[in-house]
């Protein structure tokens, strides 16, 4: 099974402020996703990476959200103005093997007050 | 909209027991299907896939798939405690590699 870790773990910021959430599989892949879990609600996909493109976004994922792979390990993926609404659990997912099954990283918690 | 719908729960089962968990599905074209356990305040883990109508069995889990009645079940043999959690169902499309939740099964296994 593939692995990924993310960091922070948790994160806390101010309403209007940028963040940036990593990801970093321990092994080159291809594919990589983002999906975000608001508390109690559904895991909601946002964004499939690749070959260092964008190949799907969601109706969530407007002009604030932007992904990146900047060194061609770490996957980024940052809200350039953080709402209130943007408070929720933020998991990356990779692709394993020549299946289309996804691994899920452990997440990141973002708090926005 | 293509959807995913599930009991949200809690399906109660006393240890040892078969806990059978269920999913229907909307979009008539999806291909892929997916379930995942996922502890509270934890990630989803990737329990099993199945591609074809049928059974596939993996040691205690068992999935079915029906795409006629676009219906995806898990069974749960010799339920443990530990297998107490929330079973989210999860379907990829046949021209999309993003998966579609549904809201998830609460599963509670009684010592």
């Amino acid at each position: 099974e593939p692995e990924v870790t993310q960091t922070p773990s948790h994160q806390v910021t101010q309403m209007g402020q940028e963040v940036i959430l990593r990801c970093v599989p321990i092994s080159n892949h291809l594919y990589f996703y983002w999906y975000r879990q608001i508390l109690g609600q559904k895991v909601e996909f946002l964004v499939s990476f690749y070959n260092n493109e964008i190949s799907e976004k969601s109706e969530i994922f407007d002009d604030q959200f932007s992904v990146e792979r900047p060194d061609g390990s770490n996957f980024t993926l940052k809200i350039r103005s953080t709402k209130l609404e943007d408070s929720a659990m933020y998991f990356c997912a990779i692709q394993g093997g020549l299946s289309d099954t996804q691994y899920f990283g452990p997440g990141t918690r973002l708090t926005v007050l | 909209q293509k959807e995913v719908e599930q009991n949200s729960g809690p399906l109660s089962v006393p240890e040892g027991a078969i806990a059978s968990l269920n999913c229907t599905y909307s979009d008539r074209g999806s291909q892929s299907f997916f379930w995942y356990r996922q502890y509270s305040g934890k990630s989803p883990e990737l329990i099993m896939f199945i591609y074809s109508n049928g059974d596939k069995e993996d040691g205690r889990f068992t999935a079915q798939l029906n795409k006629a009645s676009q219906y995806v079940s898990l069974l749960i043999r010799d339920s443990q405690p530990s297998d107490s959690a929330t079973y989210l169902c999860a379907v990829m499309g046949d021209s999309s590699y993003k998966l579609i939740f549904g809201s998830g099964t609460r599963l509670l296994v009684r010592p």
